[in-house]
């Protein structure tokens, strides 16, 4: 079946830009994650949905980092403002939940590089 | 604090080597999982394996095996007889028993040399 899909593959950006970044998680996943990659570093958690809960925000860098999932469904990662520090790999998972929610099945990531 | 360290930045084996990659981990949760994921050349991470804190039995799966060891927090890995195809970014990684968070360690870079 489909794996997690996420798009755009790269995108590159000036300085100042907002840009919006797509996950398209497995169908039927309850919980997505959103995480950054940065250059020789492991990854760094941004932020969580489960199902209809509230999510957690908790890894969001900076007030210029939000993100949705509609319908519990598609997440879109949104920066605002890009800076050079932002320049990363955005990795997308989710998770079956319920006794597999630790499970998670990564997406290929957006390479951002702002200029 | 959740804490997941991986010292070993890169290692170099030859094929059919054995090879043991480091995981030490910091929490004070009683209840958490520890995680290793392979993240292959071509980018995606993908799963190998999730061990809760209550399991402190060895795996073994094929030519990979992993040792849990709650007394040093230490949840290493180990590849047996290895293969280029193992050339790759491993990383540990622990998730709080919410499941909400997961703390990744920044990776081991193993290159099998045939």
């Amino acid at each position: 079946g489909a794996g997690v899909s996420q798009s755009p593959s790269n995108k590159v950006t000036e300085k100042g830009k907002d840009v919006e970044l797509r996950c398209d998680p497995i169908s039927g996943h309850t919980a997505l994650y959103w995480y950054r990659q940065s250059l020789g570093q492991g990854l760094e958690f941004l932020i969580y949905f489960q199902g209809n809960s509230a999510p957690d925000k908790s890894g969001l860098p900076s007030d210029r980092f939000s993100a949705e999932r509609t319908g519990g469904s598609v997440s879109t990662l949104t920066i605002q403002r890009t800076q050079q520090e932002d320049s990363a790999v955005y990795l997308c998972a989710s998770t079956p939940g319920g006794t597999l929610l630790y499970e998670q099945y990564f997406g290929p990531g957006t390479r951002l590089t702002v200029t | 604090a959740q804490k997941v360290t991986q010292a070993q930045t890169e290692i170099s084996v030859v094929e059919k080597e054995d090879v043991t990659l480091d995981c030490v981990y910091e929490t004070r949760d009683t209840t958490y999982y520890l995680f290793w994921y392979k993240q292959p050349p071509s980018g995606e991470l993908v799963f190998l394996i999730r061990r809760n804190s209550f399991d402190e039995q060895n795996e073994i799966s094929g030519r990979y095996s992993w040792n849990f060891q709650k007394s040093t927090s230490s949840f290493n890995f180990t590849i047996t007889a290895s293969q280029v195809v193992d050339s790759a970014v491993y990383f540990c990684a622990l998730s709080r028993r919410e499941g909400n968070q997961f703390y990744f360690g920044t990776g081991t870079s193993l290159t099998v040399i045939p």
